[in-house]
């Protein structure tokens, strides 16, 4: 099928494991993040957000953490499976605006069963 | 609940044609975005409607690009003429976010993968 995860970093991780997204912001501006999940030949898809006044959040099994210091957010999913294969991209945007998501470059994760 | 509808899923032109995709939003959701996602890159906001205006099309290619949502529901994007560098896959999302004063989740639609050759 199609494949948005061309030449986007790659991270290869065996069915059961821990895998550890990471993704560095811009904007020093941004008080709001949303991690999404885009598998093959669809749209992305919302799976967790966390605002600048938390510095972790967690979901069904991902978590993410966020560092203002350095502008780094992670996505840590537990215990992954085949299905969590796709791209997840981070996106920053500022509250009080119009909320529109500021999307990074993506990473493909590939889960070996 | 149905999801966001887009037509068609693929299609191939020659540069210079011209071509329209269309949206249907999830039922009820006020606000309508247009994407262009470039292979292995995020999505970029194009245009984004509340109901049928428009709140920001600060990026959108005006000078060959173009969008409308006459009656607050459906959504086309036509791009004439067009060029190599438009090859891409043009999302729509819509949201409930009747004002955009606070964050609403947008629900992305499959996508156009758009080929120019």
């Amino acid at each position: 099928g199609e494949s948005v995860g061309l030449h986007l970093p790659t991270l290869s991780v065996q069915e059961g494991d821990n895998s550890i997204i990471n993704c560095a912001y811009s904007n020093s501006a941004s008080d709001y993040f949303i991690w999404y999940k885009q598998e093959s030949g669809k749209g992305p898809q919302f799976i967790i957000d966390i605002r600048s006044n938390m510095d972790k959040r967690q979901g069904q099994r991902v978590t993410v953490l966020l560092n203002k210091t350095v502008k780094h957010l992670s996505l840590q999913i537990a215990a992954t499976q085949p299905g969590d294969s796709a791209v997840y991209f981070c996106a920053e945007t500022i509250s009080g605006g119009s909320y529109i998501p500021t999307f990074g470059r993506g990473t493909s994760l590939i889960v070996h069963p | 609940e149905a999801g966001v509808a887009q037509s068609p899923r693929y299609k191939i032109i020659e540069k210079r044609q011209s071509v329209a995709f269309w949206c249907n939003p999830i039922s009820g959701h006020a606000t309508l975005y247009w994407y262009q996602q470039i292979l292995g890159q995020g999505p970029k906001l194009l245009i984004q409607f509340q109901n049928n205006g428009v709140v920001d099309d600060s990026q959108l290619p005006k000078d060959r690009f173009s969008a409308e949502r006459l009656k607050g529901v459906d959504s086309t994007l036509k791009i004439q003429p067009a060029k190599l560098e438009d090859s891409a896959v043009y999302l729509c999302a819509s949201s409930p976010a009747e004002v955009p004063s606070s964050y609403n989740e947008q629900f992305f639609g499959p996508g156009t993968r758009l080929t120019v050759l």
